[in-house]
């Protein structure tokens, strides 16, 4: 089966730096999607990763390794607005998007 | 900016009652989508769409129906709501062709079925 995992809540402090890690087992790799969700509202897009490396865009960097099967989103200079839920995504050799249930990152002063 | 927009952001729906949900994207992309969305659970997808009167199911499609009749807008059908169909869902969009692309999201439509 196709899995992605992520973990559940993480706590973080203002101003830090924190990483949320995603690690996926899909059939077939075409692509990761990291989205940003605030309570209540919509997902919105953050970064997509295709190749091994790291994609930095501003305070939000996104890096994949396919052959580990792994991802992370690194997050710098917290700021409260941040907190969120930060869903991980990765589109299959189909072109299916598979998701992960989501991190939800709160962030304290 | 892509606008997807749900006609409803909240609903209360009794049991056995047929509901719509309205969606409509104003930037002329092929792929539509509905998903819902549960505590614990991610995305997961009900029906997607990627041309006009062109449907397929997802990964739940049980107890539901859509319809795509114009490009821009794609509905989701509740035939009779059950109390398990209580949920938050969600539509979106992108543009057609296999290279992978962001959905866009409407802001979601919660539902609560009594």
């Amino acid at each position: 089966g196709q899995n992605i995992d992520q973990p559940t809540e993480m706590t973080a402090t203002e101003g830090a730096i924190v990483q949320i890690n995603c690690t996926y087992q899909t059939s077939g790799f075409n692509g990761l999607f990291w989205y940003q969700q605030h309570a209540g509202e919509a997902p919105t897009f953050l970064s997509y990763n295709v190749l091994d490396g790291l994609e930095e865009k501003g305070r939000f960097s996104s890096f994949l390794s396919r052959s580990k099967g792994y991802s992370y989103l690194l997050l710098k200079e917290l700021q409260m607005k941040d907190s969120a839920s930060y869903l991980c995504a990765v589109f299959d050799s189909n072109y299916q998007l598979i998701w992960g249930a989501g991190t939800k990152l709160i962030i304290k002063p | 900016d892509v606008k997807v927009t749900q006609s409803s952001r909240y609903l209360v729906k009794r049991t056995g009652e047929k509901v719509f949900l309205e969606c409509v994207q104003d930037m002329d992309h092929e792929n539509m989508f509905w998903y819902r969305q549960d505590p614990g659970l991610g995305l997961r997808l009900i029906y997607f769409s990627y041309d006009v009167k062109m449907k397929e199911k997802g990964d739940i499609p049980e107890g539901y129906s859509v319809s795509r009749e114009k490009k821009e807008r794609f509905s989701l059908i509740l035939e009779s709501a059950s109390t398990n169909q209580t949920s938050m869902y969600l539509c979106a969009s992108s543009p057609g062709g296999t290279e992978a692309s962001p959905l866009h999201f409407g802001n979601g439509t919660r539902l609560t079925v009594t």
